[in-house]
């Protein structure tokens, strides 16, 4: 099973900063990674998918990177509503795994 | 407009059984694998099985392998959960959520209902 260790566990930022969530892969996932946004109560939004592609709808502060093991997700400049868990996910190898999750907060 | 609307989650006791379903629409269901997640109270997302488009092909997390039975009626735009043996650690919210892309298999999920809560507790 491949393992997903993301960190920091949480950020504590303020609107207008811009946030590094990090993601690591316990072996080579290519670039079969995805990030997830969920808020208090809700269900998970997709955010990235493919490291780097932006799901619809989603703006354009949401960027991802990285390929192997690494990958990053970056919010540009915090808006209010980004306060958030962020999860990353791989689809590289059964089974399906998602990262501990990072808590970004005010 | 995606919508997936789980129901029949509930209370059981340990060792008892459940079947949640989810009702899709709002997409041609029977084109999308659909999957199950489960979050445990104040934790993380577990992904615990996924079933193809067409109804033929699955996989499951070993911690639900030979319990959990994953299946679907596309007549009726509907997935299922049937749980069986359930244990204390069961306990969870259940998103069903809807691939991103038609006909495969273990992409990523754009789209989640809202969860039905699992209690497992004597």
């Amino acid at each position: 099973e491949i393992v997903l260790t993301q960190s920091p566990a949480t950020l504590s930022l303020s609107p207008g900063e811009r946030a590094t969530l990090s993601c690591r892969a316990s072996q080579s996932v290519s670039n079969f990674v995805a990030w997830y946004q969920q808020k208090p109560d809700q269900a998970p939004r997709l955010l990235i998918y493919d490291a780097s592609k932006r799901a619809t709808g989603i703006p354009a502060r949401f960027s991802g990177s990285g390929s192997g093991t690494d990958f990053t997700l970056t919010i540009s400049s915090l808006e209010p509503e980004d306060f958030a868990v962020y999860y990353c996910q791989q689809r590289s190898n059964w089974p399906l795994t998602f990262g501990g999750g990072t808590k970004v907060e005010i | 407009e995606v919508q997936l609307l789980e129901s029949g989650g509930g209370l059981v006791q340990p060792g008892g059984s459940l079947r949640l379903s989810c009702a899709a629409s709002g997409f041609t269901f029977s084109t999308y694998a659909m999957s199950w997640v489960r979050q445990a109270p104040g934790k993380g997302l577990e992904w615990i099985s996924i079933l193809s488009h067409t109804g033929t092909n699955t996989y499951a997390a070993d911690s639900v392998k030979g319990r959990f039975t994953i299946s679907r009626d596309n007549a009726k735009n509907t997935l299922y959960l049937q749980m069986n043996s359930l244990r204390v650690e069961d306990t969870a919210r259940y998103y069903c959520a809807k691939e991103r892309v038609a006909t495969v298999l273990g992409y990523y999920f754009d789209s989640w209902g809202q969860g039905a809560q699992v209690t497992v507790s004597s």
